[in-house]
């Protein structure tokens, strides 16, 4: 069964400085690869994602992606960390194979201070 | 504006009172589906459909019903409420072409229903 992990509950990082954002999946084959942001009282919304091509994605708000392959990872990153980029990050992946389910990491809160 | 509405935002009821969670969408998406939260476990999926009078389960479908009678609608439904029902429940709905696996999906903001 496909999953998606993120080993961090939590990261801290100050205003300007570089942010990243983990996450691994397990499957074989070919992954879709999502991540969303949820702010305070709101729904999720869609940051990036990778289907197909280039490795590294850019999207919303200054964030971009790397798809490794070879280490099934999928690290969301922003150069340099506003505060208001603060928020519960989520990956996801979905496979054809697997019916096409979108299946969730646990959720990453980024806490960027001042 | 393009979005997914849900009703009620916040919702308090008892055990066992039946209880109906809307969601609409107005941007024609065919797919949509039904989304729990729980810390640390991220969003598990309750039912999707991938069109009018097609449902099928989830991940996590016990203790829901929902149905697709209009392409727009997706009610969940909670016949018999308990407490472990208590969470924060995402409706959510994409199209399916160019191809559904790649298509990302919108979020309504979200319904915290607390089952006491």
């Amino acid at each position: 069964a496909q999953s998606v992990a993120q080993p961090e509950d939590q990261v801290n990082v100050a205003e300007g400085n570089p942010l990243t954002v983990k996450c691994t999946y397990s499957v074989s084959g070919n992954p879709y690869l999502f991540w969303y942001v949820q702010y305070p009282n709101r729904g999720l919304q869609f940051l990036l994602k990778y289907i197909t091509g280039d490795n590294l994605v850019k999207g919303s708000y200054g964030f971009e992606a790397e798809f490794n392959k070879s280490q099934t990872s999928f690290h969301l990153k922003k150069p340099s960390a506003l505060v208001s980029d603060s928020a519960l990050y989520f990956c996801a992946v979905r496979f054809k194979a697997a019916g096409n389910k979108l299946t969730f990491g646990g959720g990453t809160r980024v806490l960027v201070k001042p | 504006e393009a979005q997914v509405t849900q009703n009620p935002r916040y919702l308090i009821t008892v055990t066992g009172k039946k209880l109906t969670v809307t969601c609409s969408q107005n941007m024609n998406h065919e797919y949509m589906s039904w989304y729990r939260q729980d810390p640390g476990l991220g969003l598990r999926q309750i039912y999707y459909s991938m069109n009018v009078e097609v449902t099928d389960k989830g991940d996590v479908p016990e203790g829901y019903k929902v149905s697709r009678k209009e392409k727009r609608n997706f009610p969940l439904i909670l016949e018999s409420p308990s407490p472990n029902q208590t969470s924060l429940y995402f409706c959510a709905s994409q199209f399916i072409l160019p191809g559904l696996a790649g298509n990302e999906q919108f979020f309504g903001p979200g319904t915290r229903l607390t089952v006491l």
